[in-house]
């Protein structure tokens, strides 16, 4: 299957500084990537989609302007949470899209673990 | 709205026995549907998925799922479960359209016994 890269694995940051996670499709070239964040022990929620090319789709709740994400290539995708606060700590996982038409399947890379401290 | 539904919160099944998780979705017409599974502190893994045909499906790891439209379900089964199965599974739907984003269930925690 497709393989999708993410990185950092793991992140440990201060209050107010800005930490930046990349999503990479590794085999295959991604014209939309979606952002989901996992709280624990809860599912997933998206949290914006991602066209390479054009600005981000973010979903009601969701600020722009503090979770930044750019899609320079089709192959690199990356949410960068400014002035990240405690409570932005949380599982962020990247998805891309293989296929087309409809009959599209997600590949998920394996997360970022961000604490904020 | 759409939405899906996975009513068990966590399953204990022991070592060997069968497992089923449940998966009930809402929509007008059939999503395109998928089962994944998450390992702690892991990203997800596609076990398999449904569009059209054969209503059921069979993935990887030797699970299966079925789709019945009269009752909306999805449920996804295994006929011997082994240890290494013990994880989170979600149950996630998709409309039938390009570049949209998947609605997941709520998860079910599976523990396996020996």
């Amino acid at each position: 299957g497709a393989v999708v890269s993410q990185h950092p694995s793991r992140v440990i940051c201060k209050s107010g500084t800005s930490v930046k996670i990349e999503c990479r499709s590794l085999d295959f070239q991604a014209t939309t990537m979606f952002w989901y964040r996992q709280f624990p022990k809860q599912s997933l929620m998206l949290m914006a989609t991602s066209n390479e090319g054009s600005k981000a789709t973010y979903e009601q709740g969701v600020e722009k302007d503090k979770f930044l994400i750019n899609h320079a290539s089709l192959t690199l995708s990356t949410l960068t949470v400014t002035s990240a606060h405690p409570e932005d700590s949380s599982f962020y996982i990247c998805s891309a899209i293989v296929g087309g038409g409809g009959a599209d399947t997600q590949y998920f890379g394996p997360g970022t673990r961000l604490t904020v401290l | 709205a759409q939405s899906v539904t996975q009513p068990d919160i966590h399953i204990t099944v022991s070592e060997g026995a069968s497992l089923e998780l449940r998966c009930n979705y809402s929509y007008g017409a059939t999503p395109y549907l998928f089962w994944y599974v998450q390992s702690p502190g892991q990203g997800l893994q596609l076990l398999l998925k449904y569009f059209s045909g054969d209503t059921l499906v069979q993935g990887i790891k030797g699970f299966e799922a079925e789709f019945k439209r009269s009752q909306s379900s999805f449920n996804l089964r295994k006929p011997s479960v082994h240890w290494s199965d013990a994880a989170e599974y979600f149950c996630a739907v998709v409309l039938n359209q390009a570049g949209t984003a998947l609605i997941f269930g709520k998860g079910t925690t599976l523990s396996v016994s020996s």
